[in-house]
């Protein structure tokens, strides 16, 4: 099955600068990876996604970018700002499974 | 419109006990899947419904057991509750075709006593 690691677990940065989160997957057969934001006692929301024929996709301050030879995609979120702060999770589904396989998360923290 | 909402928002059971969950889907969705969330970590998938049918499945015993409804609603069910069980519940809803986005709802916090 599917195994994604995802790093940072925490990652602090002062408002207004750039964050970056990593993930890797396993199953090279996967083609579509999508990113969550999961604020205290929230579900997980969707904020940005890309599937395997694009290199890059962005949606104001958030991009992700993703590397299928090296199987990793990462999260970028520039001019952070304190409503940013959060759990971040990627997420993969293995091969053409439609469940998801999620990291482990990333506590984002934005200081004012 | 409406997104995925979720009920009960808190649960209490004790070990032994059995208890449903439901979920109304995101207007337009057709698609069902059901995920638990320990503290600390990302979501673990249970199992996904379509055309009221238990489509896919993860790694959780038979006490799990869910429903579709033909309003695309859905219900988990969990028999024999652990105290390993407390978890929050997630539901998310879908289309059904591949790579579809998943949207989530807030969840049922369920504790066992």
């Amino acid at each position: 099955g599917e195994n994604v690691e995802q790093h940072p677990s925490t990652l602090s940065v002062q408002e207004g600068d750039s964050a970056v989160i990593k993930c890797t997957y396993s199953d090279s057969a996967s083609n579509y990876f999508p990113w969550y934001k999961q604020e205290l006692g929230k579900g997980p929301q969707l904020i940005i996604d890309i599937r395997s024929n694009v290199g890059e996709k962005k949606d104001q301050r958030i991009a992700v970018t993703l590397n299928k030879t090296a199987k990793h995609f990462s999260l970028h979120i520039t001019e952070t700002q304190p409503e940013d702060s959060a759990v971040y999770f990627c997420a993969a589904p293995p091969g053409s499974a439609r469940q998801l396989t999620f990291g482990s998360g990333t506590q984002l923290t934005v200081l004012p | 419109d409406a997104g995925v909402t979720q009920s009960p928002t808190h649960l209490i059971k004790t070990r032994g006990q059995q208890v449903t969950l439901r979920c109304s889907p995101k207007s337009g969705h057709d698609t069902v899947s059901w995920y638990q969330q320990a503290l600390g970590q990302g979501p673990q998938f249970i199992f996904q419904y379509y055309e009221e049918e238990e489509r896919q499945r993860g790694n959780f015993p038979d006490r799990f057991s869910g429903h579709q409804f033909p309003n695309y609603s859905s219900e988990l069910n969990v028999n024999a509750l652990l105290l390993g069980d407390s978890a929050l519940y997630l539901c998310a809803s879908s289309l059904s075709g591949g790579d579809q986005p998943q949207h989530f709802g807030d969840g049922t916090r369920l504790s066992i006593l």
